[in-house]
């Protein structure tokens, strides 16, 4: 069976922080994962996937398959960087989109 | 392009009855994906379709089932409603769901089991 974990409910920083979402997962095989993001009032939508190593709207995330972890970083916060975040994993290459979520992190960047 | 639409957006059922969501994906996209969405559960996949076959499949019992049509619009069907089917149910398309490419999300239909 797949799990992730996301042990931050809430994450409150100031603006200009740098800010660290958690995400742990177990999987005993390939995984690909993902990082999806809801801002009030709008759709879930994907942020990045760490395939596809790049850097979106400043945020990073490296997988580390020795510590099974998919942490989401963002040197400078933003106050429309406050939203939900979850992270999410599939069996890599596997054909389909059966995705496994975290229970979420929400992002409060005050100013 | 028009996003991928669910209908309808917000629903009440009492217990033992029947609801039947839909969700029109986006022009193209063959792949329908089902999420169910509660705060204690968090977001949980019900089932996938791709060229109206069910291709994934999450642990869910029976009362919960979909279909996909030729126009690749799909519709998920809950039999028996009890009150724990109270939340908010989530669709997703992509173009052919063989990996890699992105999963769009609806805004969701809440469905509120009395």
């Amino acid at each position: 069976a797949q799990r992730v974990t996301q042990p931050e409910k809430l994450l409150s920083v100031f603006k200009g922080a740098p800010v660290e979402l958690k995400c742990n997962y177990s999987y005993s095989g390939s995984p690909e994962l993902f990082w999806y993001v809801q801002y009030s009032r709008q759709r879930l939508q994907l942020l990045l996937r760490h395939i596809s190593r790049e850097s979106i709207k400043g945020f990073t995330a490296d997988l580390n398959k020795g510590e099974t972890s998919f942490h989401l970083k963002k040197p400078f916060a933003q106050e429309e960087d406050s939203a939900m975040y979850y992270c999410a994993l599939k069996r890599y290459k596997a054909a389909g989109n059966k995705l496994t979520f975290g229970g979420g992190t929400r992002v409060l960047v005050k100013p | 392009k028009a996003g991928v639409t669910q209908t309808p957006r917000y629903l009440i059922k009492t217990r033992g009855q029947q609801v039947t969501l839909s969700c029109s994906p986006i022009s193209g996209h063959r792949s329908v994906s089902w999420y169910q969405q509660t705060p204690g559960q968090g977001l949980q996949f019900l089932f996938e379709y791709f060229s109206e076959t069910q291709r994934n499949k999450g642990n869910f019992p029976g009362r919960f089932s979909g279909r996909q049509f030729s126009n690749s619009r799909s519709e998920m069907n809950v039999s028996t409603l009890e009150l724990g089917d109270s939340a908010l149910y989530l669709c997703a398309s992509s173009s052919a769901g063989t990996g890699g490419e992105t999963q769009y999300f609806g805004p969701g239909t809440r469905l509120l089991v009395l």
